[in-house]
């Protein structure tokens, strides 16, 4: 089984602030992590990933996210906000690393909304 | 990089009808393909999981006779919401995986309008 929190559904920053959104999960296997980002009626678009490689994943558009095991945390930050994030950002697991029946399967949190203020 | 198409983007249908939604993955083969249900403002929900040539795996509390989904080929998935309600309005997203790769690639999704 697999869950994800994020903490906070509407985030609001200054343009050129640093940008902090929330991910805690739990899984029963080594799990994949993920960050998406959607835009209004649009699919979701990978901003990164973290699969039992180096802890600390780099992504585009200048968002990175540590994974902290002892935490169960995968929080996404960008050192400074641009009008352009603007989105909503969800946050994912899937139990990859072992395979098994969570294999692939993406297990979603409820999303926050990031506004940017000029 | 890998792309998914949905067809069609919005459709606007009667109660009572029933509505297709083709999901495509253009220059990949997908050994699986996802479906998931978004309702507004809400997270995206897993429907089902469907591997090519073989039936789908509904998740817990999604009907498997009212959304029927065949992923004929390694190219193309359909959802088909039949007799639709007003309470099946929603954005329907379709996702793609090919063997051994550890994401998924999204489509756009299609939102579905019920009358």
């Amino acid at each position: 089984a697999q869950s994800v929190t994020q903490l906070g559904s509407h985030v609001s920053v200054s343009e050129g602030a640093l940008v902090l959104l929330r991910c805690n999960y739990s899984s029963s296997v080594p799990p994949y992590l993920f960050w998406y980002v959607q835009y209004p009626n649009q699919g979701l678009q990978l901003l990164l990933k973290y699969t039992s490689a180096a802890t600390l994943v780099k992504g585009i558009n200048g968002f990175e996210a540590e994974f902290k095991k002892s935490e169960t945390s995968f929080h996404l930050t960008k050192p400074s906000a641009h009008m352009s994030d603007a989105a909503e950002y969800f946050c994912a697991v899937s139990g990859g690393g072992a395979g098994g029946t969570s294999y692939g399967k993406l297990t979603f949190g409820q999303g926050t909304i990031l506004t940017v203020h000029p | 990089g890998a792309v998914v198409s949905q067809h069609p983007s919005w459709v606007i249908c009667k109660s009572g009808t029933s509505v297709k939604i083709e999901c495509r993955s253009l220059d990949f083969q997908a050994t699986t393909m996802f479906w998931y249900r978004q309702f507004p403002k809400q997270s995206l929900m897993l429907m089902a999981t469907s591997n090519e040539g073989s039936k789908a795996t509904y998740e817990q509390g999604v009907e498997k006779d009212k959304f029927l989904i065949n992923h004929a080929s390694l190219t193309l998935s359909t959802l088909t919401v039949t007799s639709a309600h007003p309470e099946d309005s929603s954005f329907y997203i379709c996702s793609a995986r090919a063997r051994g790769l550890d994401r998924q690639f999204f489509g756009p999704g299609t939102r579905l309008t019920v009358l």
